[in-house]
């Protein structure tokens, strides 16, 4: 069955620093998102990309993040100077272009900035 | 936006025993609400969906069923087993804008 990968499957990284989590989306999929789940918390929407152009974001995803799709496979979160509480597991998702929205996730990227 | 409200938090019952958790939403324009499994160190995993077209789906021993009026949807797990325990989240969602707004998840514990 095609899944969604996610890489890396766990980073550390000194605050301040950039950091990419890479995904590879379903290959016939049209919709991509990014969520994150603080730990024991609930999981949350950061954005969402389709026509290679952010459709929408949340109050989250503020000028520190960034999406790209670089080649057509691959799509990717940028942090760009991370702080102590962007430590969260990132989920990668995505769905068809029909309207039956079901959204497929990845296994995840457990990002701890310390 | 959206808002999903979702409970108990906690939820443990005795193996063939069912468990139901149970979510409301806020927004009339959510028309596509699925249900999630989240095993520990793992991403959340589709177990059923339910579209607002329908009162009720079912499958195997996951039941879910949905009141539009009323603005809530249950998920029914009959026969519970301990391999059906987990973190289980319900989301809404307008199958137009396509991002899910998640609850807050249940944590079942199915004991033997």
């Amino acid at each position: 069955e095609p899944e969604v990968t996610q890489t890396p499957s766990h980073q550390v990284t000194q605050m301040g620093q950039e950091v990419i989590l890479r995904c590879v989306p379903i290959s016939n999929h049209l919709y991509f998102y990014w969520y994150r789940q603080i730990l024991g918390q609930k999981v949350e929407f950061l954005v969402s990309f389709y026509n290679n152009e952010i459709s929408e974001k949340s109050e989250i995803f503020d000028d520190q993040f960034s999406v790209e799709r670089p080649d057509g496979s691959n799509f990717t979160l940028k942090i760009r100077s991370t702080k102590l509480e962007d430590s969260a597991m990132y989920f990668c998702a995505s769905r068809t272009g029909s309207p039956g929205n079901t959204i497929y996730f990845g296994e995840g990227s457990w990002l701890t900035v310390v | 936006g959206e808002n999903v409200e979702q409970h108990p938090s906690t939820l443990s019952v005795q193996e063939g025993d069912s468990a139901v958790i149970k979510c409301t939403y806020s927004d009339s324009a959510s028309n596509y609400f699925p249900w999630y499994k989240q095993e520990l160190g793992k991403g959340p995993q589709l177990i059923i969906d339910i579209r607002s077209n329908v009162g009720e789906k079912k499958d195997q021993r996951i039941a879910v069923t949905l009141n539009k009026t009323a603005k809530h949807f249950s998920l029914h797990i009959t026969e519970t087993q301990p391999e059906d325990s987990a973190v289980y989240f319900c989301a809404a969602s307008n199958m137009n804008a396509g991002k899910s707004t998640f609850g807050d998840g249940t944590t079942l514990t199915v004991k033997p």
